[in-house]
C-alpha cells in the first residue's frame, strides 16, 4: 500500500511557470528525499531532509527548492520551469535510526515543460 | 566509470526461467538495496542487505562485500516480474544508483 503520496502524477506546463510538486507520507518518517530520473537513467538526489526545518541540496543542481515545515510534508518547487526540467521526480522517505533502513517511494511526478 | 554497474542492461526470458542480475560497485558501503521499478515509474524496495543472503518468495539477493558484488536471482520467473531492477549502494546515508536492468519475461 502506498503510504507516500505524490501529486500531481503528470503535469505539462509552459516555460517560465512556477510549479510545486507535493509529497506527503503518513509513516512518521524523519528522512525524506527528492530524486530526479530521466528515462532509462539512474536516479539522482536533488534534495533531502532529516526532519522538520532541515533541508539539504543533493548531488544534482536542479534549480529547485524544498521546505519541511511538517514531518509528513516535503514539497518541491521550481520557481521558473524550463524544458531542461522535463523529467520524472520521485519522492522517498525512510525512518531515522541506527543503521540503514529501506526506502519507501512515491509513485512519481512526471513533468513536461514545453 | 560509474560507481555502480549493473549487468546485463537488458534481459529477456521465458516464463519459468531462472534469472540472475548482477551489481558491482567500487565504493565502500554500509548497505546495498535492490529496487523494482514498473512501467509508470513507481519504485518498490525489494531488499536491503549488508552481508550474506536474503530471500523473499521467489526472489533471492546475495552480497559479497570483499568482492564488491551483489546478485539478484528470480526463480520460476513470471511475466509479472517484468520491470526494471535497480541496484543502489549506500554509504553515509546517501544512495548511489545503478542505471537498472530491464527484464522482460514472456509467457
Amino acid at each position: 500500500e502506498a503510504d507516500i503520496y505524490q501529486t500531481p502524477r503528470y503535469l505539462v506546463i509552459g516555460t517560465g511557470k512556477k510549479i510545486t510538486l507535493e509529497c506527503s507520507q503518513t509513516m512518521g518518517h524523519d528522512k525524506m528525499y527528492w530524486y530526479q530520473q530521466d528515462p532509462g537513467m539512474e536516479l539522482h538526489l536533488i534534495h533531502y531532509s532529516y526532519g522538520v526545518n532541515s533541508t539539504e541540496k543533493g548531488d544534482l543542481s536542479s534549480e529547485s527548492t524544498v521546505s519541511r515545515i511538517r514531518t509528513e510534508h516535503f514539497p518541491l518547487t521550481l520557481e521558473s520551469a524550463r524544458p531542461s526540467h522535463t523529467s520524472q521526480y520521485l519522492c522517498a522517505s525512510r525512518e531515522r535510526g541506527a543503521g540503514a533502513n529501506v526506502l519507501t517511494f512515491g509513485a512519481g511526478s512526471r513533468l513536461t515543460v514545453l | 566509470k560509474n560507481e555502480v554497474e549493473q549487468s546485463p542492461q537488458n534481459l529477456t526470458a521465458q516464463e519459468g526461467e531462472f534469472i540472475t542480475i548482477n551489481c558491482s560497485y567500487s565504493v565502500g558501503i554500509s548497505a546495498l538495496h535492490w529496487l523494482q521499478q514498473h512501467p509508470g515509474g513507481g519504485i518498490v524496495s525489494l531488499f536491503m542487505l549488508s552481508s550474506g543472503k536474503k530471500k523473499h518468495g521467489r526472489l533471492i539477493a546475495t552480497i559479497n562485500i570483499q568482492e564488491k558484488h551483489s546478485s539478484l536471482h528470480i526463480t520460476a520467473s513470471h511475466p509479472r516480474d517484468s520491470a526494471v531492477y535497480i541496484c543502489a549502494v549506500e554509504g553515509g546515508d546517501k544512495l548511489i544508483f545503478g542505471t537498472g536492468t530491464r527484464l522482460q519475461v514472456f509467457p
